[in-house]
């Protein structure tokens, strides 16, 4: 199976800052990766699919990039509403998994 | 737009079993594949097990493999999860989610429940 990693597990950042998070597959996935946002109890919700394709609705400050075994995602300008924790997800193939979260928290 | 909304939580004791349900609306059960995903307590999301669009496939973690079983009802657009044997390990939310945007192998997915509880202690 492959394993998802995230780095860091948590970030504390001001309004308008550039955050990035980081994803690492245990091998190589292509750009099938997605990130999701999730809010205290509340599902969650897919941003970026196939590694860099935004969701229908989602702010454009949000963007993600990467391939193989390394991803990013990117906040371009730190939003209060931005407060949540970010997962990726691989979907290469059969188990699909996730990574353990980032928790965003704004200064 | 689908909804999805889930329910059959309940707190049960170990060794016992509960069947959750998915109900769609806004789209039909058989053009999609819908996934399982729990969360447990204060943790991070967990995929469980899928049904392909056409009821043939089924996947399954290894965590639930031989316990958990999906199913679904094509006349009432339902998708059921049977939990069997619970263990403590098992207590989560338990969300349903649209499969969308495949590799041709596995999904991401779209649209999820609102989620339902499953507690299981003694």
């Amino acid at each position: 199976d492959i394993q998802m990693t995230q780095s860091p597990s948590t970030l504390s950042a001001s309004v308008g800052a550039r955050v990035t998070i980081t994803c690492r597959a245990s091998q190589s996935i292509s750009s099938w990766l997605a990130w999701y946002q999730q809010k205290p109890g509340k599902a969650p919700k897919l941003l970026i699919y196939m590694a860099s394709s935004l969701e229908r609705g989602v702010p454009s400050r949000f963007s993600g990039s990467g391939s193989g075994t390394e991803f990013t995602l990117t906040i371009s300008s730190l939003q209060p509403d931005d407060s949540a924790t970010y997962y990726c997800q691989h979907n290469s193939r059969y188990p699909p998994s996730f990574g353990p979260g980032t928790r965003v928290e704004i200064k | 737009q689908v909804h999805l909304v889930e329910s059959g939580g309940d707190v049960v004791q170990p060794g016992r079993s509960l069947r959750l349900s998915c109900a769609a609306s806004g789209s039909t059960l058989n053009l999609h594949i819908i996934h399982w995903v729990r969360q447990a307590p204060g943790k991070g999301l967990e995929w469980v097990a899928a049904e392909s669009f056409d009821g043939i496939s089924r996947y399954y973690s290894d965590s639930v493999k031989g316990r958990f079983t999906v199913s679904r009802d094509i006349t009432t657009n339902t998708q059921y999860l049977q939990l069997n044997n619970l263990r403590t390990e098992d207590t989560a939310v338990y969300y349903c989610a649209r499969g969308a945007y495949t590799s041709g192998y596995c999904d991401v997915f779209d649209t999820w429940g609102q989620g339902t509880m499953v507690t299981v202690s003694s």
